[in-house]
């Protein structure tokens, strides 16, 4: 049971389009979304992140838009570069949990010069 | 800044060896942890440390001791390596406990012959 889903496995978009990565989730108690982009041979690195009062976050090209109704959130990264391909994750946490991070299987985003 | 240092990067072990992967952060971070990442799926948390002198089980603690040395490092053993394993251990560490931002390091890689 994946409390945590993201739904494509990877995703290729060509340069310059807008990439949407998708995520939804169980528990209506997660409270705090983070993603976390990962290169090949590094650790993930967070990128952005929101919280379920709000239902739109913008940092630069990265923009998450959140659903608290449908419990789901994505990831629209506009203007795509090939230096966006990496993998990233959405996670999800509640503050009864004291935030112990529940991860998605991650999408691997390919970006076509 | 800070960095986070894995040791070894590659481990090759046999079937039923015990083995100890190794994670020193310079981040001055209270809390640490330990995450498997197999390939296609999440990262699964092992076990973490809120503070110097703590120790928590995770989700996959079963097969897996771990030590908080001192403030900086923390360390992970699998007890009895099991045939074909193969996966990435990533050792994080936060300010504190409880939604900080987690920084990674760039991963252990065991093979289990």
């Amino acid at each position: 049971q994946q409390q945590v889903r993201q739904s494509s496995q990877s995703l290729t978009v060509w340069e310059g389009e807008t990439a949407i990565l998708n995520c939804s989730y169980e528990n209506s108690a997660f409270d705090y979304f983070p993603w976390y982009q990962q290169f090949p041979g590094e650790g993930p690195a967070l990128l952005i992140a929101i919280r379920s009062v709000s239902d739109k976050k913008e940092d630069g090209r990265f923009t998450i838009f959140f659903n608290k109704r449908e419990k789901n959130l994505s990831l629209h990264i506009k203007d795509s570069q090939p230096g966006d391909s990496a993998t990233y994750f959405c996670a999800a946490s509640r503050r009864d949990s004291n935030y112990q991070l529940i991860w998605g299987s991650g999408t691997k985003l390919i970006i076509k010069p | 800044g800070g960095i986070i240092t894995q040791t070894p990067k590659f481990l090759i072990g046999q079937e039923g060896q015990k083995l100890t992967l190794k994670c020193q952060q310079n981040f001055n971070h209270d809390t640490m942890y330990w995450y498997r990442q197999d390939s296609g799926k999440g990262l699964r948390l092992i076990y973490y440390s809120i503070t110097e002198n703590d120790l928590q089980k995770g989700d996959l603690s079963e097969g897996y001791d771990a030590s908080r040395e001192k403030k900086s490092s923390f360390s992970l053993t699998v007890t009895s390596a099991q045939k074909n394993e193969m996966a990435v251990f990533l050792c994080a560490s936060s300010i504190n406990w409880g939604g900080a931002e987690q920084y990674f390091g760039p991963g252990t890689r065991l093979t289990v012959l």
